[in-house]
């Protein structure tokens, strides 16, 4: 068990909405990735955090932003959601900052953009 | 363009039968995972190779680098229902950068 955890678990919303997905990394993980997974396809990265700071970023636009808090926990916020915007949104967390060192998957929300 | 393509896309065994997926580039990578995913989880992570031709093993699953690393295959033997997964493999390009993620293979093996 990771004990990465996320919610909501599914969540349905429309074009046009904000929408904040949470996570809860674990325990001593200062690391925090946030990843979006299309139907089909593999996980793409959008940003990570290590400190409350944002520690790189994927090819996202402006409205996917983040924030984590010192008590390991972070939040994915999507502005201006488009019927594209429809996937499992990951976080993993790791207890080394490094884009490419081990990370641990919480379950995702499903997110359904209509 | 996929940086990683992973093949074949789909994989429908018999328990016991062997398998091998693969995981190819035209890039580099300093490391290459291998991730399970099952309906409803997230990604877990397998093995993570480094070094070129290097070969891991975990149990019935066998890992390898290529030498020049840009591909990596993974090899299942005698598969079990339990295996029934998708299988993504991903790859920094170097130390301290994003993970890029193939689409997987989704494999899946009935009794």
């Amino acid at each position: 068990e990771t004990g990465v955890t996320q919610s909501p678990t599914h969540l349905i919303k429309t074009r046009g909405q904000q929408v904040t997905l949470r996570c809860s990394s674990q325990s001593g993980h200062n690391t925090v990735s946030w990843y979006q997974q299309a139907l089909g396809q593999g996980p793409q990265f959008i940003f990570q955090y290590y400190r409350e700071e944002e520690n790189g970023r994927g090819n996202f636009p402006p409205r996917f932003s983040g924030l984590q808090f010192p008590n390991y926990s972070s939040e994915l916020n999507v502005n201006a959601l488009e019927l594209d915007d429809s996937a499992l949104y990951l976080c993993a967390s790791s207890p080394e900052p490094g884009l490419g060192e081990t990370q641990y998957f919480g379950p995702g929300t499903r997110l359904l953009v209509l | 363009t996929q940086l990683l393509e992973q093949s074949p896309q789909f994989l429908s065994i018999q328990e016991g039968e062997n398998l091998t997926v693969y995981c190819n580039s035209s890039s580099v990578f300093s490391s290459l995972q291998w991730y399970r995913q099952e309906p409803g989880e997230g990604p877990v992570l397998l093995v993570t190779v480094v070094t070129g031709g290097e070969v891991k093993k975990l149990k019935r699953l066998t890992f390898q680098f290529g030498d020049a690393r840009k591909d990596s295959s993974l090899h299942i033997t005698a598969a079990q229902t339990g295996d029934t997964g998708l299988y993504l493999c991903a790859g920094a390009r170097q130390a301290g950068t994003a993970l890029i993620f193939g689409k997987g293979t989704t494999l899946s093996v009935s009794s």
